[in-house]
Order: structure tokens, then C-alpha cells, then sequence
């Protein structure tokens, strides 16, 4: 069974700071992508950023980067100088190549304060 | 333009109500997707279309009857709903997988969703 593990249910930062978001998943899968998305009170899913499971190079997205460790299974993600605006839920995810399903973890609720 | 469209934001019915919700892409994607999502959860997938033909139905029961008319539309009828269908309804799209570009068609665009409340 593929499963996505997010361990950090809330989390809270100052404004400008840097935050590390925790995500494990399982998968006996070689060929993937890992995703993750934003979701705000507004309520729409975002991609923030992706990685191909097959690329070394961790993938970044202006503030936003991941730490992807392919043989432990996780895919963090890392927000630096964090503003107010990424007040969220954000959601890891995982799809197998050639799958249509997206395997969702818990999500973390992360708030930006002041 | 990565951008669907959900309508309508809002919805409510009663238990004897028939109402539609409605999704449109125009990025030219052939795979849509209807998830629901209860308040402070993951999206659960329901129904996916591909190529307009239905190819997941995750075990949704009948009161929820999709619908693709055509490439660039998903409907999800509703009729005689439950007050735990309360939930937000998301909308997605993706390339199919005939496309050559592999990342592309593996990612999915969301919709904003309708909050749909059941009464």
C-alpha cells in the first residue's frame, strides 16, 4: 500500500523565518513524483512544488525548496523568509508513473504570525 | 493558464434536492477528477474521466452521479444527499498519459472548490 506520512500536525513560525515542513511516504514503486500542495482559507489546492523521483537534484521554486531522500523515503519541504501569505494547509503527495491517483497525506497547518 | 473553474462557490440543498456542480479546463487536459474533502482532511479522490470515458469510480455511492459532456467539462450530479456529504467538493485536471512529457501529465490543477452543505 502507498502511504504518505506527514508528522507535524500544526506548526507555527515568525514572519521572515525559515520552517521546515516533514513528509515520509511508502511506496515498493521506482518511478514517481512527489508534490506539494498549498491549500489557503481560500480553499484552493496549490502547487507549491514538484520533484521527479528519478532527478538527485532537489527541486526549488524561489523561497520554496525540498530535501529529497529517496532510499529514507522522505521529501521535506523547506519555506524560507516566510510571509504572511503562506498561511496554509500544506499537503505532500505522491503519484506513480502512469497511476491517476494522488496519495495524500494529513497535512500540516502551517501559520505565519506577525 | 493553469487555471479551472469551479461553480458554483457555494451550495446548499435539502435531502430531497437535485443539484449539479460544474468544472471547467480549457488547457486542453483529458483526465478530470472529482475529489471531496471534509474540514481539516486530505482530499479523497472520487470519480476520475479520461478521455471523457469514467476510468475511477472509487466505491462513490449512486446519490452522486458524474458526468463528462466533453473534454473541457465535468459535471457531479447530486440527488438525495446525506447531511455527511457535507464537505468541500474539489475539482482537478491533468494531461493524459498518452502525452510524451511525463512530469506534465502526472501533475494535477485544482479547482477552488464548492462547499456544498446538506441540510
Amino acid at each position: 500500500a502507498q502511504t504518505v506520512t506527514q508528522s507535524q500536525p500544526e506548526m507555527s513560525v515568525q514572519e521572515a523565518e525559515t520552517v521546515t515542513l516533514s513528509c515520509t511516504y511508502d511506496t515498493s514503486e521506482n518511478n514517481y513524483y512527489l508534490f506539494w500542495y498549498k491549500q489557503p482559507p481560500s480553499r484552493q489546492m496549490i502547487l507549491v512544488i514538484r520533484q521527479e523521483a528519478y532527478k538527485q537534484q532537489n527541486a526549488t521554486e524561489n523561497r520554496f525548496s525540498v530535501n529529497f531522500q529517496k532510499a529514507a523515503k522522505s521529501f521535506s519541504l523547506k519555506i524560507s523568509d516566510s510571509q504572511l501569505g503562506d498561511t496554509a494547509m500544506y499537503f505532500c503527495a505522491f503519484i506513480i508513473q502512469g497511476a491517476q491517483k494522488l496519495v495524500f497525506g494529513q497535512g500540516t497547518r502551517l501559520t505565519i504570525n506577525p | 493558464d493553469t487555471e479551472v473553474t469551479q461553480t458554483p462557490k457555494h451550495l446548499v440543498m435539502g435531502m430531497t434536492n437535485k443539484k449539479s456542480l460544474k468544472c471547467e479546463q480549457h488547457m486542453g487536459h483529458r483526465a478530470m477528477y472529482w475529489y471531496k474533502q471534509k474540514a481539516k482532511k486530505p482530499p479523497e479522490l472520487m470519480f476520475v474521466y479520461s478521455y471523457e470515458k469514467l476510468s475511477i469510480n472509487e466505491s462513490v455511492p449512486s446519490r452522486f452521479s458524474p458526468e463528462c459532456p466533453n473534454s473541457s467539462l465535468l459535471n457531479l450530479h447530486l440527488h438525495a444527499l446525506q447531511p455527511e456529504d457535507s464537505a468541500l467538493y474539489l475539482c482537478a485536471s491533468s494531461q493524459e498519459q498518452k502525452t510524451s512529457i511525463k512530469l506534465a501529465k502526472n501533475i494535477q490543477y485544482f479547482g477552488a472548490g464548492t462547499r456544498l452543505s446538506v441540510l
